[in-house]
């Protein structure tokens, strides 16, 4: 079955650093997603992206965070300067972009963690 | 905006015994329902969904009911195993495309 891949699986950074977060999306997949979970909290969406633009961002995904499809299959984001805060599991995901709406297929996450 | 309600854990039950997760939602237009399921230390899978009223989704023995008049969508089972042991979260869609809101989670611890 298709996956979503994601790396690195863990990542530690001290704060102030910048840090790219790497996802390989499924193949013919249109649309890309990035949600992060701080521990013990809800999922939260950050930021979609489609046709090499963004379609919509959250509050939090605020001027530290970008999000790049540099080469047509690698879709990344990166957090410029980490703050204590940003120390949460993100999790990329991709949809086909079909009408029937089979649901987000999501990577397995990496694990920020920042010192 | 969208937002879901679900309710939250943690969930012990005994193996074998009957679970129901409740989900409720608000969201304009016809949404599309999830559930999604976290096992220890892994990434979200998709459970089950639905995309219009009255339709059930169902996966692995779990079942749930796209109810409109009542904006639910329940998780239900009729026999846990251990190994259903999980964080289960709630999701609605309002459109293709469109982003996902998910609710808090409820993680169900099930014990021999």
């Amino acid at each position: 079955e298709p996956e979503v891949t994601q790396t690195p699986s863990h990542q530690v950074t001290q704060m102030g650093q910048e840090v790219i977060l790497r996802c390989v999306p499924i193949s013919n997949h249109l649309y890309f997603y990035w949600y992060r979970q701080i521990l013990g909290q809800k999922v939260e969406f950050l930021v979609s992206f489609y046709n090499n633009e963004i379609s919509e961002k959250s509050e939090i995904f605020d001027d530290q965070f970008s999000v790049e499809r540099p080469d047509g299959s690698n879709f990344t984001l990166k957090i410029r300067s980490t703050k204590l805060e940003d120390s949460a599991m993100y999790f990329c995901a991709s949809d086909e972009g079909s009408l029937a709406n089979y649901g987000y297929t999501f990577g397995s996450g990496t694990r920020l963690t920042v010192v | 905006g969208d937002s879901v309600t679900q309710m939250e854990g943690p969930v012990t039950l005994s193996e074998e015994a009957f679970l129901t997760i409740n989900c409720t939602y608000t969201a304009t237009g016809y949404p599309s329902l999830f559930w999604y399921v976290q096992y220890p230390g892994e990434g979200l899978q998709l459970l089950l969904k639905a995309t219009k009223a009255d339709d059930k989704g169902s996966n692995k023995g779990f079942e749930a009911t796209y109810r409109k008049e009542t904006t639910s969508f329940h998780l239900e089972k009729g026999s846990v195993q251990v190994s259903d042991s999980a964080v289960y979260f709630c999701a609605v869609q309002a459109g293709g495309y469109q982003k996902v809101t998910f609710g808090i989670g409820t993680k169900l611890q099930v014990i021999p």
